[in-house]
C-alpha cells in the first residue's frame, strides 16, 4: 500500500522569506500524481499544486514550486515570499492506479510579521 | 466546494445511534471518498467510490459503511457511533487522473459522539 509522511508537524516563516515543506512517499507504481493541498482555520481544503510522476520538469504555480525527486520519492513544497495568508496546513498527497487519493499527516505553517 | 455539499454540517449525537452523512454533488464526477480528519492524523480515507454501487475501503474502514445509488450522492453510515468516531469529515469528488484529476472537497461535517 502507499503511504505519504510529513516529519515536519510545525514550520515557522517571516514574512517575504522562503521555507521548504518536506514530503516522501512510497509507492511500488510508476505512473501516479502529488499533490499539495492547503487547508486554512475555515477548513477548507485548497489545491495548491500537483506533480506528474511522468514529467521531470517540477510544478510551478506563482510563488509555489515543488521538487520532485522520483528516485528519492521526495515532493517537497517551497513558498517563496511568504505572506500571513500562506499560514495554514499543508497536506501532501498522492493518487496512484487505484485512484485513492492518500494524504499525509499534515504541517502546520505560521508565519511571522 | 466546486458543487460538493455535505449534511449536516454539525451534528451530536449520543453512543450506539446511527448516524448517516450525506454528499451530494453537481458536476457527475465518478470518484468520491469520505476521510476523517483529526489532530495529528491528517486527512484518512475512509471508504471511496468509483461508480454507482462500486466501493471500496480506505484505511480506517471499521465501524462505517457507505452506499451509492445515484451519481450525485455518496453516503457514510455510522451503524452504532462511537466516542471514537468523534472527528471532522470531509466528503471529496472528481474524476479519474486522466479527466482533469482535480479532487473537490466539501466544508466538512463536525460529528460529536456522547
Amino acid at each position: 500500500a502507499q503511504t505519504v509522511t510529513q516529519s515536519q508537524p510545525e514550520m515557522s516563516v517571516q514574512e517575504a522569506e522562503t521555507v521548504t515543506l518536506s514530503c516522501t512517499y512510497d509507492t511500488s507504481e510508476s505512473d501516479y500524481y502529488l499533490f499539495w493541498y492547503k487547508q486554512p482555520p475555515s477548513r477548507q481544503m485548497i489545491l495548491v499544486i500537483r506533480q506528474e510522476a511522468y514529467k521531470q520538469q517540477n510544478a510551478t504555480e506563482n510563488r509555489f514550486s515543488v521538487n520532485f525527486q522520483k528516485a528519492a520519492k521526495s515532493f517537497s513544497l517551497k513558498i517563496s515570499d511568504s505572506q500571513l495568508g500562506d499560514a495554514a496546513m499543508y497536506f501532501c498527497a498522492y493518487r496512484g492506479n487505484t485512484d485513492k487519493l492518500i494524504f499525509g499527516t499534515g504541517t502546520r505553517l505560521q508565519v511571522f510579521p | 466546494d466546486a458543487g460538493i455539499t455535505q449534511s449536516p454540517r454539525h451534528k451530536v449525537t449520543e453512543t450506539g445511534t446511527p448516524v448517516t452523512l450525506r454528499c451530494h454533488q453537481t458536476e457527475n464526477h465518478r470518484y468520491m471518498y469520505w476521510y476523517r480528519q483529526d489532530p495529528g492524523h491528517g486527512l484518512r480515507l475512509i471508504h471511496y467510490s468509483y461508480g454507482v454501487k462500486d466501493t471500496d475501503k480506505g484505511e480506517v474502514s471499521d465501524g462505517y459503511s457507505v452506499s451509492r445509488s445515484k451519481t450525485e450522492d455518496f453516503l457514510l453510515t455510522l451503524e452504532s457511533a462511537t466516542s471514537s468516531q468523534t472527528s471532522v469529515y470531509f466528503c471529496a469528488a472528481g474524476d479519474s487522473r486522466s479527466m482533469g484529476n482535480t479532487i473537490y472537497f466539501g466544508e466538512g461535517s463536525w460529528l460529536t459522539v456522547v
